[in-house]
């Protein structure tokens, strides 16, 4: 039968314009969330990290927003390029462990 | 500054042979970590070292699966016998203590 796992959520977004791309994640006590990008056949990429005690980071081209009271987490990359399109992970991190979501695929239309 | 390194990048073997992949971490990273990544999901954690030392082996499945970091350095994960279900991308990942981790490129393991 077919995975479920082939299912991946996908955000198709015009070149130039800003991307957002969300992600729940399921632990209050985690105290650390990292986002990576993952292109096809390498491993996972890490863009930018937050720390549980701040609710907003910003790196070149990339910010992410922590929400805690509603446990999401978002990254918000700017003027998207073609060289973005990869499938971007959340992760918490729960007792030096870190909890991966289940990703999604950024898409760049021309 | 050299990235993790796996090897080989590709395996394809038949169900219930023996297959083990290798990993050298970045240099001076004391924490090493095994992952399974299946299609289109995120990495599962399968075993983390502290320098030579196992310290979270809980979803190793250990009937089959094998792991070792005898140095302290470089590490080899071991699957004895394959089963069709053990096909995936099997990463690699070292990091300093708990912090930042940087991953391989992985093995595409595919099991006949």
């Amino acid at each position: 039968g077919e995975s479920v796992g082939l299912h991946l959520p996908t955000l198709s977004v015009q070149e130039g314009d800003n991307s957002i791309i969300n992600c729940a994640y399921s632990n209050s006590a985690s105290d650390y969330f990292i986002w990576y990008k993952q292109e096809s056949g390498k491993g996972p990429q890490f863009i930018i990290d937050i720390r549980s005690n701040m609710d907003k980071r910003q790196g070149q081209r990339v910010t992410v927003l922590l929400n805690k009271t509603v446990k999401h987490l978002s990254l918000q990359i700017a003027a998207t390029q073609p060289g973005d399109s990869a499938v971007y992970f959340c992760a918490e991190r729960l007792n030096y462990q870190l909890i991966w979501g289940a990703g999604t695929k950024l898409i760049i239309k021309p | 500054e050299a990235g993790v390194v796996q090897s080989p990048r590709y395996k394809i073997i038949e169900k219930k042979q023996p297959v083990a992949f290798w990993c050298n971490p970045i240099s001076g990273h004391n924490t090493l970590y095994w992952y399974r990544q299946n299609l289109g999901q995120g990495p599962e954690l399968l075993i983390r070292y502290e320098n030579e030392e196992a310290v979270d082996d809980s979803q190793l499945p250990k009937d089959r699966f094998s792991a070792e970091r005898l140095k302290g350095v470089d590490s080899t994960l071991k699957i004895q016998p394959a089963e069709l279900g053990d096909s995936a991308v099997y990463l690699c990942a070292s990091s300093l203590s708990s912090n930042e981790q940087f991953f391989g490129p992985g093995t595409r393991l595919t099991v006949l």
